[in-house]
């Protein structure tokens, strides 16, 4: 069964303490790891697509990468405005386009 | 250009009704997609629509349907609603190219159901 586990459930840095998030993933197929980032009362917004193996993805202090069993978001230097959940999904290759998603990791940057 | 809209925002149900929620994709979007987000299950699959037709359903039962409208429209309903239906229903859409996983989500409307 495909299934994606995210890990810390809840994480809390001070401003500027950079660190990682991660997403185990289990795929008959991987057609594709995505990042969504979800502030409170909103849908989530998407952050990156991961397609392969070895594949990084940045924008502004975040970095995805991708292995053939996880993903991690880094975060380097955070702002208190990075403080939200953050939602790992996978997309098998098959005939369906459905996302799995994770649980998400909440994070709280603090000034 | 506008995002993805939803209506309504907020809906308060008692068992047994029915409830019937609108979402209004990206202009151009073709491909729009349900899903129920909820703190114990997380963001779960409903269904897809492409072209007014249902593509892919997920593990949800019969009371659970939905359909999608010419101009790319959709609704979606619960009948005989349960209480563990209260849930927050996302609604995305997607131009339906190679890059199908770049969801643009609504805003959600959160039932409650007493």
């Amino acid at each position: 069964e495909d299934q994606v586990t995210q890990s810390p459930e809840a994480l809390r840095l001070q401003e500027g303490e950079s660190s990682s998030l991660n997403c185990s993933y289990t795929v008959s197929g991987l057609r594709g790891l995505f990042w969504y980032r979800q502030d409170p009362g909103k849908g989530p917004e998407f952050l990156f697509t991961l397609y392969s193996a070895g594949e990084e993805k940045e924008k502004e202090r975040l970095k995805a990468t991708l292995t053939k069993k996880e993903s991690f978001l880094h975060i380097t230097a955070p702002k208190p405005e990075d403080s939200a959940t953050y939602l790992c999904a996978v997309q098998a290759r098959d005939s369906s386009y459905k996302l799995i998603f994770g649980s998400g990791t909440r994070l709280l940057v603090r000034p | 250009k506008a995002g993805v809209t939803q209506t309504p925002r907020y809906l308060i149900k008692t068992r047994g009704q029915q409830v019937t929620l609108s979402c209004s994709p990206i202009s151009g979007h073709r491909s729009v997609s349900w899903y129920q987000q909820t703190p114990g299950q997380g963001l779960q699959f409903l269904f897809e629509y492409f072209s007014e037709t249902q593509r892919n359903k997920g593990n949800f039962p019969g009371r659970f349907s939905g359909r999608q409208f010419s101009n790319s429209r959709s609704e979606m309903n619960v009948s005989t609603l349960e209480l563990g239906d209260s849930a927050l229903y996302l609604c995305a859409s997607s131009p339906r190219t190679e890059r199908t996983g770049e969801l643009f989500f609504g805003e959600g409307s959160r039932l409650t159901v007493l």
